[in-house]
Protein backbone atom coordinates (compact mmCIF):
# COMPACT_ATOMS: atom_id res chain seq x y z
CA UNK A 1 0.00 0.00 0.00
CA UNK A 2 0.83 3.54 0.05
CA UNK A 3 2.15 3.76 -3.65
CA UNK A 4 3.12 7.12 -5.22
CA UNK A 5 4.16 7.08 -9.10
CA UNK A 6 6.15 10.27 -10.53
CA UNK A 7 6.38 10.12 -14.64
CA UNK A 8 8.50 11.13 -16.10
CA UNK A 9 11.68 9.10 -14.67
CA UNK A 10 13.74 10.77 -17.19
CA UNK A 11 13.50 14.44 -19.24
CA UNK A 12 16.23 16.16 -20.98
CA UNK A 13 14.78 19.06 -22.68
CA UNK A 14 16.35 22.24 -24.33
CA UNK A 15 16.78 25.47 -22.91
CA UNK A 16 13.38 27.45 -22.81
CA UNK A 17 11.07 24.41 -23.15
CA UNK A 18 8.96 23.74 -20.46
CA UNK A 19 8.44 20.31 -18.63
CA UNK A 20 5.88 18.60 -16.89
CA UNK A 21 6.10 16.01 -14.06
CA UNK A 22 3.25 14.30 -12.98
CA UNK A 23 3.06 12.78 -9.17
CA UNK A 24 -0.17 10.46 -8.68
CA UNK A 25 -0.93 8.68 -5.38
CA UNK A 26 -2.31 4.70 -6.81
CA UNK A 27 -3.53 3.23 -4.01
CA UNK A 28 -4.68 6.23 -1.84
CA UNK A 29 -6.11 9.80 -1.54
CA UNK A 30 -3.73 12.60 -0.90
CA UNK A 31 -5.14 15.73 0.57
CA UNK A 32 -1.70 17.06 0.68
CA UNK A 33 1.36 16.16 -1.71
CA UNK A 34 4.80 17.78 -1.93
CA UNK A 35 7.37 18.80 -4.33
CA UNK A 36 11.13 18.20 -3.42
CA UNK A 37 14.54 19.12 -5.33
CA UNK A 38 17.48 17.16 -4.33
CA UNK A 39 20.98 18.31 -5.15
CA UNK A 40 24.07 15.43 -5.48
CA UNK A 41 24.77 14.06 -2.24
CA UNK A 42 22.47 16.27 -0.27
CA UNK A 43 19.37 16.38 1.51
CA UNK A 44 16.28 16.96 0.02
CA UNK A 45 14.81 20.42 -0.18
CA UNK A 46 11.17 21.26 -0.24
CA UNK A 47 10.23 23.36 -2.54
CA UNK A 48 6.23 23.36 -2.17
CA UNK A 49 3.48 21.95 -0.42
CA UNK A 50 0.13 21.41 -3.11
CA UNK A 51 -3.12 21.44 -1.47
CA UNK A 52 -5.82 19.80 -3.65
CA UNK A 53 -8.15 22.59 -4.78
CA UNK A 54 -6.55 25.44 -3.89
CA UNK A 55 -2.89 27.54 -4.49
CA UNK A 56 0.33 25.90 -3.61
CA UNK A 57 2.34 27.19 -0.76
CA UNK A 58 6.31 27.77 -1.81
CA UNK A 59 9.20 27.82 0.64
CA UNK A 60 10.92 31.00 0.39
CA UNK A 61 13.79 31.31 -2.06
CA UNK A 62 11.18 29.40 -4.87
CA UNK A 63 9.85 31.32 -7.57
CA UNK A 64 6.39 30.38 -8.32
CA UNK A 65 6.00 31.54 -11.99
CA UNK A 66 9.02 29.53 -12.67
CA UNK A 67 7.28 25.85 -10.89
CA UNK A 68 4.01 26.17 -11.60
CA UNK A 69 1.77 23.38 -9.24
CA UNK A 70 -1.29 22.13 -9.87
CA UNK A 71 -3.28 20.21 -7.54
CA UNK A 72 -6.26 18.75 -9.37
CA UNK A 73 -7.56 16.23 -7.79
CA UNK A 74 -7.08 14.01 -4.32
CA UNK A 75 -4.47 11.64 -6.68
CA UNK A 76 -2.37 13.92 -9.26
CA UNK A 77 -0.20 17.04 -8.99
CA UNK A 78 1.57 18.44 -11.30
CA UNK A 79 4.64 20.13 -11.28
CA UNK A 80 5.37 22.41 -14.59
CA UNK A 81 9.13 23.49 -15.07
CA UNK A 82 8.43 26.91 -17.33
CA UNK A 83 11.48 28.03 -19.63
CA UNK A 84 13.79 26.07 -18.22
CA UNK A 85 17.63 26.44 -17.81
CA UNK A 86 20.64 24.51 -17.22
CA UNK A 87 20.63 25.37 -13.38
CA UNK A 88 17.05 23.74 -13.27
CA UNK A 89 18.84 20.55 -13.68
CA UNK A 90 18.40 18.64 -10.83
CA UNK A 91 17.02 15.38 -9.76
CA UNK A 92 13.19 16.17 -8.52
CA UNK A 93 11.24 14.16 -6.00
CA UNK A 94 7.30 14.45 -4.76
CA UNK A 95 5.58 12.79 -1.82
CA UNK A 96 2.06 12.10 -0.92
CA UNK A 97 0.95 12.79 2.36
CA UNK A 98 -1.33 9.89 4.41
CA UNK A 99 -3.07 10.25 7.33
CA UNK A 100 -3.34 14.03 7.74
CA UNK A 101 -2.33 16.72 10.39
CA UNK A 102 0.36 16.13 12.78
CA UNK A 103 0.12 12.06 12.43
CA UNK A 104 0.52 11.85 8.40
CA UNK A 105 2.89 10.43 7.36
CA UNK A 106 4.75 11.09 3.07
CA UNK A 107 5.33 8.69 0.82
CA UNK A 108 7.96 9.07 -2.28
CA UNK A 109 7.86 8.67 -5.62
CA UNK A 110 10.27 7.74 -7.29
CA UNK A 111 12.06 10.83 -8.46
CA UNK A 112 12.37 12.54 -12.19
CA UNK A 113 15.89 13.18 -13.27
CA UNK A 114 15.66 16.61 -15.33
CA UNK A 115 18.53 17.98 -17.73
CA UNK A 116 18.50 20.61 -19.42
CA UNK A 117 20.78 21.04 -21.90
CA UNK B 1 13.94 27.09 13.44
CA UNK B 2 13.19 23.27 13.42
CA UNK B 3 16.55 21.05 13.35
CA UNK B 4 17.10 17.32 12.62
CA UNK B 5 20.80 16.86 13.03
CA UNK B 6 22.65 13.41 11.92
CA UNK B 7 26.31 13.84 13.09
CA UNK B 8 27.20 10.45 11.06
CA UNK B 9 28.26 11.68 7.22
CA UNK B 10 29.42 8.31 6.94
CA UNK B 11 29.39 4.59 8.46
CA UNK B 12 30.03 1.15 7.52
CA UNK B 13 29.61 -2.17 8.99
CA UNK B 14 30.20 -5.64 8.06
CA UNK B 15 27.78 -7.76 6.80
CA UNK B 16 25.36 -9.51 9.22
CA UNK B 17 26.58 -7.46 12.13
CA UNK B 18 24.58 -4.37 13.67
CA UNK B 19 24.97 -0.72 13.06
CA UNK B 20 23.37 2.09 14.97
CA UNK B 21 22.71 5.35 12.88
CA UNK B 22 22.51 8.54 15.52
CA UNK B 23 19.55 11.43 15.15
CA UNK B 24 18.88 14.69 17.25
CA UNK B 25 16.07 16.85 16.73
CA UNK B 26 14.80 20.31 18.34
CA UNK B 27 10.91 21.06 18.50
CA UNK B 28 8.47 22.62 20.90
CA UNK B 29 6.16 20.58 19.52
CA UNK B 30 4.49 18.02 21.83
CA UNK B 31 3.31 15.64 19.20
CA UNK B 32 4.86 14.81 15.95
CA UNK B 33 6.42 12.13 14.35
CA UNK B 34 9.73 10.93 13.53
CA UNK B 35 10.85 9.19 10.09
CA UNK B 36 13.96 7.19 8.94
CA UNK B 37 13.69 6.83 5.13
CA UNK B 38 16.16 5.04 3.26
CA UNK B 39 17.09 6.17 -0.18
CA UNK B 40 19.09 3.53 -2.28
CA UNK B 41 21.17 4.09 -5.27
CA UNK B 42 17.75 4.22 -7.27
CA UNK B 43 17.35 7.43 -5.17
CA UNK B 44 13.48 6.31 -4.38
CA UNK B 45 12.63 7.44 -0.63
CA UNK B 46 11.55 4.52 1.14
CA UNK B 47 10.35 4.68 4.85
CA UNK B 48 12.16 2.17 7.11
CA UNK B 49 9.80 3.20 10.16
CA UNK B 50 8.11 5.62 12.15
CA UNK B 51 7.57 6.68 15.58
CA UNK B 52 4.90 9.03 17.68
CA UNK B 53 6.34 10.77 19.86
CA UNK B 54 3.51 10.34 22.41
CA UNK B 55 4.29 6.57 22.16
CA UNK B 56 7.09 5.03 24.76
CA UNK B 57 7.54 2.20 23.05
CA UNK B 58 10.17 2.10 20.80
CA UNK B 59 9.34 1.26 17.47
CA UNK B 60 10.56 -1.96 15.49
CA UNK B 61 10.03 -3.24 11.67
CA UNK B 62 11.81 -6.37 11.12
CA UNK B 63 15.60 -6.27 11.22
CA UNK B 64 15.40 -2.04 12.42
CA UNK B 65 14.08 -0.74 15.49
CA UNK B 66 15.13 2.58 16.94
CA UNK B 67 16.02 4.03 20.30
CA UNK B 68 13.36 6.71 21.11
CA UNK B 69 14.72 8.90 23.93
CA UNK B 70 12.04 11.93 24.50
CA UNK B 71 13.90 13.89 26.77
CA UNK B 72 17.21 13.44 24.84
CA UNK B 73 15.65 14.46 21.90
CA UNK B 74 17.57 11.70 20.18
CA UNK B 75 15.72 9.05 17.63
CA UNK B 76 18.61 6.27 17.10
CA UNK B 77 18.08 3.77 14.00
CA UNK B 78 19.47 0.10 14.76
CA UNK B 79 19.64 -2.02 11.90
CA UNK B 80 20.25 -5.93 12.95
CA UNK B 81 21.75 -8.48 10.84
CA UNK B 82 22.95 -6.40 8.53
CA UNK B 83 22.59 -6.66 4.37
CA UNK B 84 23.94 -6.02 1.60
CA UNK B 85 20.29 -4.60 0.35
CA UNK B 86 20.79 -2.24 3.45
CA UNK B 87 23.41 -0.23 1.83
CA UNK B 88 21.94 3.76 1.01
CA UNK B 89 21.34 6.66 2.22
CA UNK B 90 19.61 7.49 5.76
CA UNK B 91 18.19 10.63 6.41
CA UNK B 92 16.26 10.99 9.47
CA UNK B 93 13.14 13.37 9.56
CA UNK B 94 10.63 14.79 11.89
CA UNK B 95 6.85 16.39 11.08
CA UNK B 96 7.17 18.25 14.44
CA UNK B 97 3.97 19.84 14.59
CA UNK B 98 3.26 20.46 10.79
CA UNK B 99 2.58 18.76 7.49
CA UNK B 100 6.34 19.67 6.36
CA UNK B 101 9.17 17.70 6.66
CA UNK B 102 12.60 18.48 8.33
CA UNK B 103 15.43 16.20 6.80
CA UNK B 104 18.57 15.67 8.23
CA UNK B 105 21.65 15.85 6.44
CA UNK B 106 21.91 12.09 5.91
CA UNK B 107 24.14 9.01 6.60
CA UNK B 108 25.54 6.91 3.77
CA UNK B 109 25.76 3.47 5.03
CA UNK B 110 28.18 0.79 3.80
CA UNK B 111 27.99 -2.89 3.91
CA UNK B 112 31.31 -4.78 3.63
CA UNK B 113 31.06 -8.24 2.45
Amino acid sequence: GAVVSQHPSWVICKSGTSVKIECRSLDFQATTMFWYRQFPKQSLMLMATSNEGSKATYEQGVEKDKFLINHASLTLSTLTVTSAHPEDSSFYICSAGLGGGTLETQYFGPGTRLLVL
Amino acid sequence: AQTVTQSQPEMSVQEAETVTLSCTYDTSESDYYLFWYKQPPSRQMILVIRQEAYKQQNATENRFSVNFQKAAKSFSLKISDSQLGDAAMYFCASNQGAQKLVFGQGTRLTINP
